[in-house]
């Protein structure tokens, strides 16, 4: 039972234009929602998060957009860079506890091309 | 900047062996984990400690088994490694907190190969 989404494996996209990156979930438990970003040969490293009391949440080139209705988030890179060519993550949580896992999805490849 | 450094960067085993992969943080944080990453599946948790001597199962803890006695470091054990657990393991930390439990600082990674 996949509870994180991620439909597209890989994203072609050209320098300069928009990145739009998609993620879908089932568990309407969750409400904490985070990219993470993984280059070849080194571990993921945390880009954005978002609480579900938002619907966006920005950082630079960097925006995430969550629609709590339709349980999809989105992340936007505007404009996109060679350097940003890595697999993205998407992982949500459930709760503020002590303690709290993260789910993740299969993760997409973006590709971004000069 | 958070370190997380795992042991190995490659590690070849034989069916059988039991392994030990190492993971240590810098930053006094409580909570540690060790996720799998394999082609098309995305990361997996497999356990995971919120303080020393504590432990809890993940996703996919069949086959595994942890021990954290010091709150720097968190050792994942592969009791007697198959070829089913040929993948990339990946130890993270975080700070416990409602802001910062989910964001994970995770270590490079260990490429281990079951022969």
């Amino acid at each position: 039972d996949q509870q994180v989404k991620q439909n597209s494996p890989s994203l072609s996209v050209q320098e300069g234009r928009i990145s739009i990156l998609n993620c879908d979930y089932t568990n309407s438990m969750f409400d904490y929602f985070l990219w993470y970003k993984k280059y070849p040969a080194e571990g993921p490293t945390f880009l954005i998060s978002i609480s579900s009391i938002k619907d966006k949440n920005e950082d630079g080139r960097f925006t995430v957009f969550l629609n709590k209705s339709a349980k999809h988030l989105s992340l936007h890179i505007v404009p996109s860079q060679p350097g940003d060519s890595a697999v993205y993550f998407c992982a949500a949580s459930v709760g503020n506890s002590g303690y709290s896992t993260l789910t993740f999805g299969k993760g997409t490849m973006l590709l971004v091309s000069p | 900047d958070v370190k997380v450094t795992q042991s190995s960067r490659y590690l070849v085993k034989r069916t059988g062996e039991k392994v030990f992969l190492e993971c240590v943080q810098d930053m006094d944080h409580e909570n540690m984990f060790w996720y799998r990453q394999d082609p098309g599946l995305g990361l997996r948790l497999i356990y995971f400690s919120y303080d020393v001597k504590m432990k809890e199962k993940g996703d996919i803890p069949e086959g595994y088994s942890v021990s954290r006695e010091k709150k720097e470091r968190f050792s994942l054990i592969l009791e007697s490694a198959s070829t089913n657990q040929t993948s990339m393991y990946l130890c993270a930390s975080s700070l416990r907190g409602p802001a910062t439990n989910e964001k994970l600082f995770f270590g490079s990674g260990t490429q281990l190969s079951v022969l």
